[in-house]
């Protein structure tokens, strides 16, 4: 299962953009990346995902190199809501597509 | 995307019993998952759940003491057996479909 590494921790200010980088240099060619939060043990919230282009939506944008072994997700407009354990997951290809969590980034939005 | 309610959300069990989570989905996903969250941890997937047939655990985790049912696509429950306080976490189901996967809001389960 290709594994995901990340910054256990970041701060950010008000305001300004988030940029939360993962590694996952053994992903395969057809696995997905997929980024989730959650706050206060919540069950976790989708983000976004991706394969090999870079993907935006009303939440974030998500930016893969080319040879896909690292990404960055960005929050634009970090917000104190903002305010959650972030999870950058490879996407297990066949047995039954399973998401193995990895040990997150803990974002702390700062006023 | 799909909407899963989850069942307790919450329970205080005396150890040695058992407790059944139940995760419905409003809609039909072809595949459920069943995570335990330890305290101050990540989420570590217990076993996936296909309708039909015997669950995939993941290692470490076996039936006897996680039975899974999934006799529908939008239905499933989680039973965590012969309980003792290292099984106090947070039980977390979630379902696919397509790209997209949900999840419950969790059940907090504290043993003593």
């Amino acid at each position: 299962d290709a594994k995901t590494t990340q910054p256990p921790s970041m701060d950010c200010a008000e305001g300004r953009a988030a940029n939360l980088p993962c590694n996952h240099s053994t992903i395969s060619g057809n696995e997905y990346v997929y980024w989730y939060r959650q706050i206060h043990s919540q069950g976790p919230q989708y983000i976004i995902h991706g394969l090999k282009n870079n993907e935006t939506n009303e939440m974030a944008s998500l930016i893969i190199t080319e040879d896909r072994k690292s990404s960055t997700l960005i929050l634009p407009h970090a917000t104190l809501r903002d305010t959650a354990v972030y999870y950058c997951i490879v996407r297990v290809y066949n047995q039954g597509g399973k998401l193995i969590f990895g040990q997150g980034t803990e974002l702390s939005v700062k006023p | 995307s799909a909407v899963i309610s989850q069942k307790p959300s919450r329970d205080i069990c005396q150890r040695g019993t058992s407790l059944t989570i139940q995760c419905q989905v409003d809609s039909q996903v072809t595949m459920m998952f069943w995570y335990r969250q330890q305290p101050g941890q990540s989420l570590t997937l217990i076993a996936t759940a296909n309708q039909g047939s015997e669950a995939t655990y993941e290692s470490g985790f076996v039936i006897d003491k996680f039975p899974i049912s999934r006799p529908n696509l939008t239905f499933s429950t989680l039973t965590v057996s012969n309980m003792s306080p290292e099984d106090s976490s947070i039980y977390l189901c979630s379902g696919l479909r397509g790209y997209g996967y949900t999840f419950g809001s969790g059940t907090r389960l504290t043993v003593v």
